[in-house]
C-alpha cells in the first residue's frame, strides 16, 4: 500500500518508563499522523506532522511528544508512560488517490503500560 | 467538518447486499464523503469517496443523494470478511486530516 511500517507492533512496559513508537514510510508523503484507539472512544488524533520538523497537536496530545527529523520517520514518545496510555496506536499518512486526499493507516502498535 | 450520523450497528446475511446509511445534512459544497472500515485489530482501510456523483470501485459503491444530505455505502455481496466497523466522514478534498475526529461508525456483522 503506502509502505507504512510501525514498530514495535507490541510492547509491554511499566509506569514511568519512556516509550518511543516509530512510524516509517517509504513514499515521501508530507503529512503523517499518530492516532490512538480505545474502546468507546474510536480514533483520536494525538499529533500530526506536515513536514520535517513541522508538527502540530491533535485532540489528545497531553503526555505525548513527536519528532520528525526526516521525511520518512515520525516518532511518538511517551516521556513517562502511564496506565491511561495503554492503547492501540495507529500511524497514518495522507496521499492523493482518485482525485482526493485519503488517509492510509499502518497496522498499529499495541502498548500496555502496567 | 460536517457532522455525520450513522446507525450504531447492523447485521447482514452473507451473500446479500449490505446498505450502510449515513446522514450529513450540514455538508458544504466543497466537502467530499469518505468511507473507511476497520476490521478487528487492524488499521482502518479506505474504501471509497465521492462528491456528488455515484461512485463504484472494486470494494463498494457509494450512492449520494441529489441534495447531498445523505449517502449509502453498498457492499454488493457481503462476505464474512466484511464484518467490520464502517466510518462515514465528510471533509474538504484538500484539507489536512489533522483536525478530523473519526466518529463511532457502524458495526456491521455479516452472518452465515
Amino acid at each position: 500500500d503506502a509502505g507504512i511500517t510501525q514498530s514495535p507492533r507490541h510492547k509491554v512496559t511499566e509506569t514511568g518508563t519512556p516509550v518511543t513508537l516509530r512510524c516509517h514510510q517509504t513514499e515521501n508523503h508530507r503529512y503523517m499522523y499518530w492516532y490512538r484507539q480505545d474502546p468507546g472512544h474510536g480514533l483520536r488524533l494525538i499529533h500530526y506532522s506536515y513536514g520535517v520538523k513541522d508538527t502540530d497537536k491533535g485532540e489528545v496530545s497531553d503526555g505525548y511528544s513527536v519528532s520528525r527529523s526526516k521525511t520518512e520517520d515520525f516518532l511518538l514518545t511517551l516521556e513517562s508512560a502511564t496506565s491511561s496510555q495503554t492503547s492501540v496506536y495507529f500511524c497514518a499518512i495522507s496521499n492523493d488517490r482518485a482525485g482526493a486526499n485519503v488517509l492510509t493507516f499502518g497496522a498499529g502498535s499495541r502498548l500496555t503500560v502496567l | 467538518d460536517a457532522k455525520t450520523t450513522q446507525p450504531p450497528s447492523m447485521d447482514c446475511a452473507e451473500g446479500r447486499a449490505a446498505n450502510l446509511p449515513c446522514n450529513h445534512s450540514t455538508i458544504s459544497g466543497n466537502e467530499y464523503v469518505y468511507w473507511y472500515r476497520q476490521i478487528h485489530s487492524q488499521g482502518p482501510q479506505y474504501i471509497i469517496h465521492g462528491l456528488k456523483n455515484n461512485e463504484t470501485n472494486e470494494m463498494a459503491s457509494l450512492i449520494i443523494t441529489e441534495d447531498r444530505k445523505s449517502s449509502t455505502l453498498i457492499l454488493p455481496h457481503a462476505t464474512l470478511r466484511d464484518t467490520a466497523v464502517y466510518y462515514c466522514i465528510v471533509r474538504p478534498r484538500t484539507d489536512s486530516w489533522g483536525k478530523l475526529q473519526f466518529g463511532a461508525g457502524t458495526q456491521v456483522v455479516v452472518t452465515p
